[in-house]
C-alpha cells in the first residue's frame, strides 16, 4: 500500500496564481484533511471530509477549496495565492474514530508564495 | 476546544540520556497520538493511545486520562532521534484531530 500520496513536495507561485495540491489515499479511509503548519504553532485545519461528496471548512479556510469526488481523492486548490499562504501544507488520512482512530500524513508541500 | 499543551518547547541532550516529552491537555478524549516529524520531512505516527502505555523499540508513551496528560519516553537517546515530537488528540468518536506546537529534540553525539 501506498498509503497517502501527496504532491508536489515543493512549489513556488507568483501572487495571484493559483494551484491545486493533490492528495489519495489507498486505505479506504472516509475521512480525509488537509492542514498546514506554520513555524511556532500547531497544525491547523483547513478543510476536511468525512466521505465522498462531502467536505466542510476546519479552523483556516479561507483563500482555499476543496472537493471529495471519490473516496480516494482529495484535492486542495488555492484560488489566488497570497503571501500568507507561505507554509507546509500536509494531508491526512484518517480511519474510523474513537478509539480506534489513527491518523496518515502525506510528505508534506512546501509551498512559497512570491 | 481541546487545548494541546506540549513540555519542553526545545530540548537539547546527549547521546545516551533518558529523554521524557511532556503533553497535557484540556478536555477529556478519545485517543493521543504521538507523532514524529524529522527536518524537512513528513510525520508519522509513533503511538495511539486511550490508555495504560505502549512500547516500541526505545520509545515508551503512558497516558493518564484522570490527570490528562501522556509522556513521551526515549531511552539511550541516538542523533537519529532528533526530530520534532508532536501530541494531538481526538475527541469523543470523531476524527478530529488537535495538535500540540510539537517539541524539537536534539540529541548530541
Amino acid at each position: 500500500n501506498a498509503g497517502v500520496t501527496q504532491t508536489p513536495k515543493f512549489q513556488v507561485l507568483k501572487t495571484g496564481q493559483s494551484m491545486t495540491l493533490q492528495c489519495a489515499q489507498d486505505m479506504n479511509h472516509e475521512y480525509m484533511s488537509w492542514y498546514r503548519q506554520d513555524p511556532g504553532m500547531g497544525l491547523r485545519l483547513i478543510h476536511y471530509s468525512v466521505g465522498a461528496g462531502i467536505t466542510d471548512q476546519g479552523e483556516v479556510p479561507n483563500g482555499y477549496n476543496v472537493s471529495r469526488s471519490t473516496t480516494e481523492d482529495f484535492p486542495l486548490r488555492l484560488l489566488s495565492a497570497a503571501p500568507s499562504q507561505t507554509s507546509v501544507y500536509f494531508c491526512a488520512s484518517t480511519n474510523r474514530g474513537g478509539v480506534n482512530t489513527e491518523a496518515f500524513f502525506g510528505q508534506g508541500t512546501r509551498l512559497t508564495v512570491v | 476546544k481541546n487545548e494541546v499543551e506540549q513540555s519542553p518547547q526545545n530540548l537539547t541532550a546527549q547521546e545516551g540520556e533518558f529523554i521524557t516529552i511532556n503533553c497535557s491537555y484540556s478536555v477529556g478524549i478519545s485517543a493521543l497520538h504521538w507523532l514524529q516529524q524529522h527536518p524537512g520531512g513528513g510525520i508519522v505516527s509513533l503511538f495511539m493511545l486511550s490508555s495504560g502505555k505502549k512500547k516500541h523499540g526505545r520509545l515508551i508513551a503512558t497516558i493518564n486520562i484522570q490527570e490528562k496528560h501522556s509522556s513521551l519516553h526515549i531511552t539511550a537517546s541516538h542523533p537519529r532521534d532528533s526530530a520534532v515530537y508532536i501530541c494531538a488528540v481526538s475527541e469523543g468518536g470523531s476524527e478530529k484531530l488537535v495538535f500540540g506546537k510539537g517539541m524539537k529534540l536534539t540529541v548530541n553525539p
